[in-house]
Order: C-alpha cells, then sequence, then structure tokens
C-alpha cells in the first residue's frame, strides 16, 4: 500500500513570494490533515478535513494560509505571502476515518520550506 | 492550548544501554501516543496507550499511561544504533493531536 505523498520535498522562497504544498493521502483515507513542524519542535496542526469539508482549522493562520481538498482527495496548502517565521516542514497526514482514533494516522515525508 | 513537557530534551547513550524518557501535561487525557521520527521523514506511531495504568510493549519498546492520567514514560531496552531519531508524545483532544517538544536521542555504537 503507498504512502502519503507528499511534494516538493523542499522549497526555498524569499519573503513575500507564495508558495504552494501538495498532499496525496492513502487512498481511501477520508480524513486528511496538515502540520506546520518548526525547527526543534513538534509538529501542530494547522487544517483537518473530513472528504472535502475543514473539520477544523482553528489554528490556520488565516490571512495567509489557505487550504483546499476539492474532490475530497488529494489536498493543497498554500501561503501567500510568506513570512520568515513559516520556515518549517509541513507534513501531511491522513487517516481512514475521523472517528478512526488518533493514532491511526499515517504521515507522509513533508515539505522543507526556507524562507530567505 | 495544551502543552506537553517532555524529557530529556536530548540524551546521548551508548549502544546496548536502557533508555527511558517521560511526557507530562497539567491535563487529563484519555489517550496517550509515542512517535518516532527520523530525518527527512514523517513521525511514525510506536504504542498508543487508551487506558490509565496501562502498560504497553512493542519489542523492546514499553510504554506506560500514568495512573493520573497527565503523564506517561516510554522505554527502550537494550538500545541499537538505529534508535536514532526524536521521540515525541503526543495526546489526544476532540480527535486532533497535539505534540510534546521531543527527546532527541543519539546512540553511540
Amino acid at each position: 500500500e503507498a504512502g502519503v505523498a507528499q511534494s516538493p520535498r523542499y522549497k526555498i522562497i524569499e519573503k513575500r513570494q507564495s508558495v504552494a504544498f501538495w498532499c496525496n493521502p492513502i487512498s481511501g483515507h477520508a480524513t486528511l490533515y496538515w502540520y506546520q513542524q518548526i525547527l526543534g519542535q513538534g509538529p501542530k496542526l494547522l487544517i483537518q478535513f473530513q472528504n472535502n469539508g475543514v473539520v477544523d482549522d482553528s489554528q490556520l493562520p488565516k490571512d495567509r494560509f489557505s487550504a483546499e481538498r476539492l474532490k475530497g482527495v488529494d489536498s493543497t496548502l498554500k501561503i501567500q505571502p510568506a513570512k520568515l517565521e513559516d520556515s518549517a516542514v509541513y507534513l501531511c497526514a491522513s487517516s481512514l476515518d475521523w472517528g478512526a482514533g488518533p493514532g491511526e494516522q499515517f504521515f507522509g515525508p513533508g515539505t522543507r520550506l526556507t524562507v530567505l | 492550548g495544551q502543552q506537553l513537557n517532555q524529557s530529556p530534551q536530548s540524551m546521548f547513550i551508548q549502544e546496548g544501554e536502557d533508555v527511558s524518557m517521560n511526557c507530562t501535561s497539567s491535563s487529563i487525557f484519555n489517550t496517550w501516543l509515542w512517535y518516532k521520527q527520523e530525518p527527512g521523514e514523517g513521525p511514525v506511531l510506536l504504542i498508543a496507550l487508551y487506558k490509565a495504568g496501562e502498560l504497553t510493549s512493542n519489542g523492546r519498546l514499553t510504554a506506560q499511561f500514568g495512573i493520573t492520567r497527565k503523564d506517561s514514560f516510554l522505554n527502550i531496552s537494550a538500545s541499537i544504533p538505529s534508535d536514532v531519531g526524536i521521540y515525541f508524545c503526543a495526546v489526544n483532544a476532540g480527535n486532533m493531536l497535539t505534540f510534546g517538544g521531543g527527546t532527541r536521542l543519539m546512540v553511540k555504537p
């Protein structure tokens, strides 16, 4: 079974530029999560989708971050415009169902973003 | 929001030694999880704990869910070089995961 796919793996941009990350969850997984992991810290949840609907986006900085999962499968996370403090690894995870339990989240390898 | 305190922040041990790390919170949680993250990869679930006082093993790993539901510990016995990585505790709050800051483990062959 293929795991969670993310691209690109690395991205370097200058501040005030825009950037987008893509995630393809495990086939059949209804729930998709985006996390931000700043160097030296644990992952922090940004947004959670159940199919194509948002379950929780309370920690998403909505003035510059946006995410969508239009067809309930793959998802994109966008930052516009980027700030220096957005430098981090952006992790995508998926699980079978929102009610499957948190232990059943499977993580992708992440996209490492560097903002100069 | 919730805060999980992990200790120690880092450990440098000799191959074959046993390792112990813990995670504490000021709030009560009903699910505690331990993950391992290797460089360039996402976290991988090691052990999930769902009951206060529960002791669960996975090979050389053993984790316990504290009786107060405010803490958990993870032990690794007879460490080997491939145990190197960052170990995170996490708790479930409303089907959302909150992670601790991690314990970085380094093993000297």
